[in-house]
């Protein structure tokens, strides 16, 4: 067990829905990361929050929007959902604020999203 | 451009025996960080190893060692005494200032562990 939670562990919608996926970090760690891993993209960086405020970002559609609340916790907010969209999400944290390339990043158990 | 490659999409190895999952890097960066990570089929990610590009040793933890050799930009990991647990995917990442720290994946090599 990393430590980091992820609900829910499944998610069933349909086009054009919105979902929001939530994450909560490590004790201790302020960097919360997101990942999108699908078959014909493998493990793709979305984008990371590092205490509260958005630190980096990288793959992520318009239509994905994230934030980190006071208390560390995360959620990802997918919305106008496309069968494209069907992957596993996952969360990731660190106690680094995403400019030590030592530190390991430690993953939540993911939220398998299918879009029907 | 793929900054880290891994070029077996899968392996089979008997129970007891060691294997090793090839990982190749591409950074110009001197300081970067490489990782291991196993995703069983349940889904979540494990992370197994970590080694720094000015480790002097190659790091080890437990069953799971890195054979790192820089001037090759390889790190490979061997997996020691095969148990039936390891079968899985493995992915190699890495973390450098040229991709902003960003964890960058490699495709990932499946383990099948035979009985």
């Amino acid at each position: 067990d990393s430590g980091v939670t992820q609900t829910p562990k499944h998610l069933i919608t349909a086009t054009g829905q919105r979902v929001t996926l939530r994450c909560s970090p490590r004790s201790g760690d302020l960097s919360v990361y997101w990942y999108q891993q699908s078959l014909d993209q493998g493990l793709q960086f979305l984008i990371q929050y590092y205490n509260g405020e958005e630190r980096a970002k990288g793959n992520i559609l318009e239509r994905f929007s994230a934030q980190q609340f006071p208390d560390l916790h995360s959620e990802l907010n997918l919305s106008s959902l496309e069968l494209g969209d069907s992957a596993l999400y996952f969360c990731a944290s660190s106690v680094e604020g995403g400019r030590d390339y030592t530190a390991t990043q430690y993953f939540g158990p993911g939220t398998r999203l299918t879009v029907l | 451009a793929q900054k880290i490659t891994q070029t077996q999409p899968g392996m089979f190895v008997q129970e007891k025996e060691a294997v090793t999952l090839d990982c190749t890097y591409d950074t110009s960066d001197p300081s970067y960080g490489l990782f291991w990570y196993k995703q069983p089929s349940s889904g979540e990610m494990i992370f197994l190893i970590y080694q720094g590009s000015y480790d002097q040793q190659n790091a080890t933890e437990g069953r799971y060692s890195l054979n790192f050799q820089k001037a090759r930009k390889s790190a490979n990991l061997v997996i020691s005494a095969s148990q039936l647990g390891d079968s899985a995917m493995y992915f190699c990442a890495m973390r450098d200032r040229s991709n902003d720290y960003k964890l960058s994946f490699g495709a990932g090599t499946t383990v099948t562990v035979r009985a």
